[in-house]
């Protein structure tokens, strides 16, 4: 069964400082990976993207690795602000017959950055 | 240019009502997707349109839930005799291209509506 694991559940960082959020997957046929971002009472937010052959992948502050035969990711924070308290979650996007975008969403880590 | 609107934002039923959840994807875009999001949890996928066509329904949990996108732009997923289990954010999502195309193609979600079924 595909799936799509994170850790820690939550986490509490204070402002200024970094912080690594982990996911670990099981779907093959493996398309692409995804690091989204929802803020509470919006929907989630694309952070980054990457394929099989992307091993990293920036966006501002925020970076996220890709180790394609173990299977796992990683969202490393720097700096982090007030603002990035939000939930971020992990999402693999499977081959499916001739879907090539059918998306598979971790249940998240809760990021609380406070002053 | 406008994102993907929800409407109604939170929306509460008694048991057994019929609900109708609107989607208004962003213009042009291809693909239509709506995901069923329970408290803590990641959304999981309901059902997946290509313009006018409802190509992909496996995720639809009962034969309670109905979902329509007559022109191939706005969708209404439709829930008849609410059942408490229903309660979850309801979020709708829109690509340019469709499923079949370029894998990384973004999806676009709307703000979700909050279900509430008492």
């Amino acid at each position: 069964k595909n799936q799509v694991e994170q850790s820690p559940q939550s986490l509490i960082i204070l402002e200024g400082k970094n912080c690594t959020l982990q996911c670990n997957y099981t779907v093959s046929p493996f398309s692409n990976l995804r690091w989204y971002k929802q803020d509470t009472g919006r929907g989630p937010v694309s952070l980054t993207i990457m394929t099989f052959s992307e091993n990293t992948k920036s966006n501002g502050r925020y970076t996220a690795t890709l180790d394609a035969d173990t299977k796992q990711s990683s969202l490393h924070i720097t700096a982090s602000q007030l603002s990035d308290s939000a939930s971020y979650i992990c999402v693999v996007s499977a081959r499916d017959g001739g879907a090539t975008n059918k998306l598979i969403f971790g249940t998240g880590t809760l990021l609380a950055v406070q002053p | 240019g406008a994102g993907v609107s929800q409407s109604p934002r939170y929306k509460v039923a008694k048991r057994g009502q019929d609900v109708a959840l609107r989607c208004d994807p962003i213009s042009g875009h291809v693909s239509l997707f709506w995901y069923q999001q329970a408290l803590g949890q990641g959304p999981e996928f309901l059902t997946y349109f290509q313009n006018e066509a409802q190509l992909d329904k496996s995720g639809l949990p009962s034969d309670r839930f109905f979902a329509e996108r007559p022109e191939g732009s706005v969708s209404t997923l439709k829930i008849q005799r609410t059942q408490q289990e229903d309660s979850a954010v309801y979020l709708c999502a829109s690509s340019f291209l469709p499923r079949e195309g370029k894998s990384t193609d973004t999806q676009y979600f709307g703000p979700g509506t909050r279900l509430t079924v008492l």
